[in-house]
């Protein structure tokens, strides 16, 4: 069965600190991967998105994502963590050419340190 | 500008009563999703549609219902045989082709049952 994991269910950096979040992916293909950021009582907005060509993809926000097919993996990534990047964090995926349902992971919830 | 509508923000229900939670969209998307979110379970699908006058149940269906009249609105209803429908339910929308595949989020409705 097709499904994104997200091993971690909460995360806490200190503002400045840098910050990799984990999500893996379990499907036949390489499939379209996206992360979005949930901020409290509000919808999800989507920081940058894979579909194909160079692994190493530049968001909103000053996140990157970087793909690696040996690991199926899709870990999101900052540099520097600013306070207001606190949220809650998903990373999704869909099947390449099998329509445009998207399957979401649980969520990491970011919470950080002043 | 173009975007999702969900409304009200905040729904109160009696138990034993059926309510519509609105979700309209003018980005000229196909297809409309309803996702319902619950603290540490990250979202689930509740029912899509990727054609006006058509729509599929997902994976927690039972005790909704959806319609699709026109290709800009896609009510949910949460109907009196849902046993837990206090939750966040997110609405979301996307294009089916190239570069613009990926989700559109509402700001989401949250129901309470009182």
């Amino acid at each position: 069965a097709q499904s994104v994991t997200q091993p971690d269910i909460h995360i806490t950096v200190s503002e400045g600190a840098s910050l990799e979040l984990r999500c893996n992916y379990s499907y036949g293909a390489t499939p379209y991967l996206f992360w979005y950021v949930q901020s409290p009582g509000q919808g999800l907005q989507l920081l940058l998105k894979y579909f194909s060509g160079d692994t190493l993809v530049q968001g909103i926000k000053g996140f990157e994502a970087e793909f690696k097919r040996s690991q199926s993996s899709f870990n999101l990534r900052k540099p520097s963590v600013h306070w207001s990047d606190a949220a809650e964090y998903f990373c999704a995926a869909a099947p390449p050419g099998g329509g445009n349902k998207l399957t979401f992971g649980t969520g990491t919830q970011l919470k950080v340190e002043l | 500008d173009g975007g999702i509508t969900q409304s009200p923000k905040y729904l109160f229900r009696k138990e034993g009563q059926n309510v519509t939670l609105s979700c309209e969209q003018n980005l000229n998307h196909d297809a409309m999703y309803w996702y319902r979110q619950d603290p540490g379970q990250g979202l689930r699908l509740i029912y899509y549609s990727q054609i006006v006058n058509d729509f599929q149940k997902g994976d927690i269906a039972e005790g909704y219902s959806v319609s699709r009249e026109k290709k800009e609105s896609f009510p949910l209803t949460v109907t009196s045989a849902q046993k837990n429908p206090t939750a966040f339910y997110l609405c979301a929308s996307s294009s089916r082709t190239g570069s613009n595949y990926g989700y559109t989020f509402g700001s989401g409705t949250r129901l309470t049952v009182v």
